[in-house]
């Protein structure tokens, strides 16, 4: 079945430092790829999404390619702030008509000033 | 607009209680989701609506009962929960059930339960 494979949190990093949150998947077909981020005590937002090979999502800063070569979807920022300070899932939806989002573990990041 | 309510924020309740989350959009959705969410987990999905009916039950007990009275509201009904059912229960909606993969979900902010 389908399945998505993030690294292993908590990710800690200094303001304006660069951030890579890994990102693979497995799944038959064509998914659609997702990163999602969820602030303390809040739901989950969409960040940025690409629905073929070699789409970029890119919002707020964030950006993320879909490789189909490496079935990765790896999330990065070049310059993080506080306020980045969440937990990130990445997910994917079967293109055939699936209503499932498969969601990743979850990796918590924590920017300090 | 473009939100999915949810209430209440937060539930305590006890095990022999009947109570009952909503969750409301107004953005014409016509798929709607209940997912559970244990802490410091990802969410898993327990039921799907589209178009009014239940399309997916992922095998939920039956102290979980959904249920959807029109394309604009969704209600899980709570009865007899355990203490290991406390969890965040989030809903969820896209324009219909396939365009999840072309648009990804939005969320509501959730329900936090507590069974005491």
């Amino acid at each position: 079945g389908n399945s998505v494979t993030q690294m292993e949190g908590p990710v800690t990093l200094s303001e304006e430092a660069f951030l890579t949150i890994n990102c693979t998947y497995t799944a038959t077909g064509y998914p659609s790829l997702f990163w999602y981020v969820q602030y303390p005590g809040e739901g989950l937002q969409l960040l940025l999404k690409a629905t073929k090979a070699d789409d970029k999502g890119s919002n707020k800063g964030f950006e993320a390619t879909y490789r189909k070569e490496t079935t990765s979807f790896h999330l990065e920022k070049g310059s993080v702030q506080v306020s980045d300070s969440a937990v990130y899932f990445c997910a994917l939806s079967d293109q055939g008509g699936s209503e499932k989002l498969v969601f990743g573990k979850g990796t918590k990041l924590t920017v300090n000033p | 607009d473009t939100e999915v309510t949810q209430t209440p924020k937060h539930l305590v309740m006890g095990m022999t209680n009947k109570k009952s989350l909503k969750c409301e959009q107004h953005m014409g959705h016509r798929a709607m989701y209940w997912y559970k969410q244990k802490a410091k987990k990802p969410p898993e999905l327990m039921f799907v609506y589209s178009y009014e009916k239940l399309s997916i039950n992922e095998s939920v007990p039956s102290r979980f009962s959904p249920e959807c009275p029109n394309s604009s509201l969704l209600n899980l009904h709570l009865h007899a929960l355990q203490p290991e059912d406390s969890a965040l229960y989030l809903c969820a909606s896209t324009p219909e059930g396939s365009s999840a993969s072309n648009y990804g979900y939005t969320f509501g902010s959730g329900t936090r339960l507590t069974v005491v």
